[in-house]
């Protein structure tokens, strides 16, 4: 079975830094794009960040030079390294595969407060 | 970045009714020499991730119910629900992928009137 399962959330300072995973089932995550989508709560949907088949990595302007995408292939695994956190990256973060999302993640929840 | 603006922002239909969505993307997302449209439709009740419903603006998905189909091209799109269910009380996206940022419409709510 196709599956994604999202990891590591949970409630973080300002400035702060998180580690999130998405561990991969059914399909091999480096034989396709693999993004990281996120929710604030009662907004929508905004794009984070996609890792392509190559390696090569985009962020949204909201998060670059701050969050990085990465994978280990012999895990099957995605992550989202988040660092310097700010209020406004409480969301839920789902990993989703391929350019048009065909697989979700439940989701993962971070909230960044004092 | 590509901006897709949904309307509306909510709309009630009765059970049985047609409900229509539009999507309009501030340029177009027709790859041209593949003759495809980057366009994608979702659709997310409460407390569930997103699940895919449309994509190549047209193209359903496996297992997506008949009476969802997608329409459009280049800036301007639509999911028509022809008969509304109960079970598709939703929110419903739109995400241009042809172009990075991805990026979705603001989604339009859909209730039973």
């Amino acid at each position: 079975e196709v599956q994604l399962v999202e990891s590591g959330g949970g409630l973080i300072q300002p400035g702060g830094s998180l580690r999130l995973s998405c561990a991969a089932s059914g399909f091999t995550v480096s034989s396709t794009y693999m993004n990281w989508v996120r929710q604030a709560p009662g907004k929508g949907l905004e794009w984070v960040s996609v890792i392509y088949t190559g390696g090569g990595t985009y962020y949204a302007a909201s998060v670059k030079g701050r969050f990085t995408i990465s994978r280990d292939n012999s895990r099957n695994t995605l992550y989202l390294q988040m660092n310097n956190l700010r209020a406004e990256d409480t969301a839920v973060y789902y990993c989703a595969r391929n350019s048009m999302m065909d697989v979700w993640g439940q989701g993962t929840t971070v909230t960044v407060s004092s | 970045d590509i901006v897709m603006t949904q309307s509306p922002d909510s709309l009630a239909v009765s059970l049985g009714e047609r409900a229509t969505i539009n999507c309009k993307s501030s340029q177009s997302v027709l790859y041209s020499s593949k003759n495809r449209d980057y366009l994608a439709w979702y659709q997310q009740k409460p407390g569930q991730p997103p699940k895919l419903l449309i994509y190549w603006a047209s193209t359903r998905e496996s297992g997506v119910p008949d009476r969802f189909s997608g329409s459009g091209s280049g800036t301007d799109f639509t999911l028509t629900i022809s008969s509304l269910q109960a079970e598709d009380v939703a929110v419903y996206y739109c995400q241009q992928y042809d172009t990075t940022p991805w990026t979705f419409g603001q989604g339009t709510k859909v209730e039973i009137k």
